[in-house]
């Protein structure tokens, strides 16, 4: 079982459209982080969020941390091809090492 | 800046065989890190460094073996591979540790045990 679960596994949508992912735990997370992996590469940070209730916009993405510090959501707005890959969701669990979710593959179709 | 360095790229090897993935890394960075991703189960820690000459064990260290004799490198050393050990295989490097530090990948490994 991840520690860190991610919903849902796979987004096909259409270019434009508005989309939602989400990252949930019964822990409590020290800060939780967004990475977007595109295929045959690493990793990159998004951004870190770090105070609950914390909501944070990087362009059309907009990362919110829960009050409870146990979940995160990731909204794209009028998504574009370029949006393509894989998100993952990470955090430090209080006293623990990075963990990571099994990520969310998101297709955005032209 | 190269940022971190991962080769090779892709390998193969037959059961039994040993093989050494190699990872450098030009920021100075003390932290650096092997992570192996299979589809659907995210990133495990096999091993991390805090600094040079000092390594510990992750998630899933068995079959793994590291060492960081520099600051720059950390190479990850599988000696009797197995075919449970195809995944891709990422590196990475961070300035500071836990959920504030802002961890840096190689591009990764693709290694296939047949």
């Amino acid at each position: 079982t991840q520690l860190l679960e991610q919903s849902p596994q796979f987004l096909s949508i259409q270019e434009g459209e508005n989309l939602t992912v989400y990252c949930n735990s019964s822990s409590v997370f020290s800060s939780l982080q967004w990475y977007r992996q595109e295929p045959g590469e690493g990793p990159v940070l998004l951004v870190t969020v770090v105070t609950g209730g914390e909501v944070k916009k990087l362009k059309r993405l907009t990362f919110q941390f829960g009050d409870a510090r146990k979940d995160s959501s990731l909204h794209i707005t009028a998504a574009q091809p370029g949006d393509t890959g894989l998100y993952l969701c990470a955090g430090v669990p209080d006293g623990n090492k990075l963990v990571f979710g099994a990520g969310t593959i998101l297709r955005v179709k032209s | 800046n190269a940022g971190v360095t991962q080769t090779p790229k892709f390998r193969i090897l037959k059961i039994g065989q040993s093989m050494t993935l190699q990872c450098a890394q030009d920021m100075n960075h003390n932290y650096m890190y092997w992570y192996r991703q299979d589809p659907g189960m995210g990133l495990k820690l096999i091993y991390y460094s805090v600094g040079a000459g000092i390594t510990d064990k992750g998630e899933v260290p068995n079959g793994y073996n590291v060492s960081r004799s520099t600051t720059e490198d950390f190479p990850l050393r599988l000696e009797l591979a197995a075919p449970s050990q195809t995944s891709v295989y990422f590196c990475a490097s961070s300035l500071r540790t836990g959920g504030s530090g802002k961890l840096f990948f190689g591009s990764g490994t693709q290694l296939s045990v047949l």
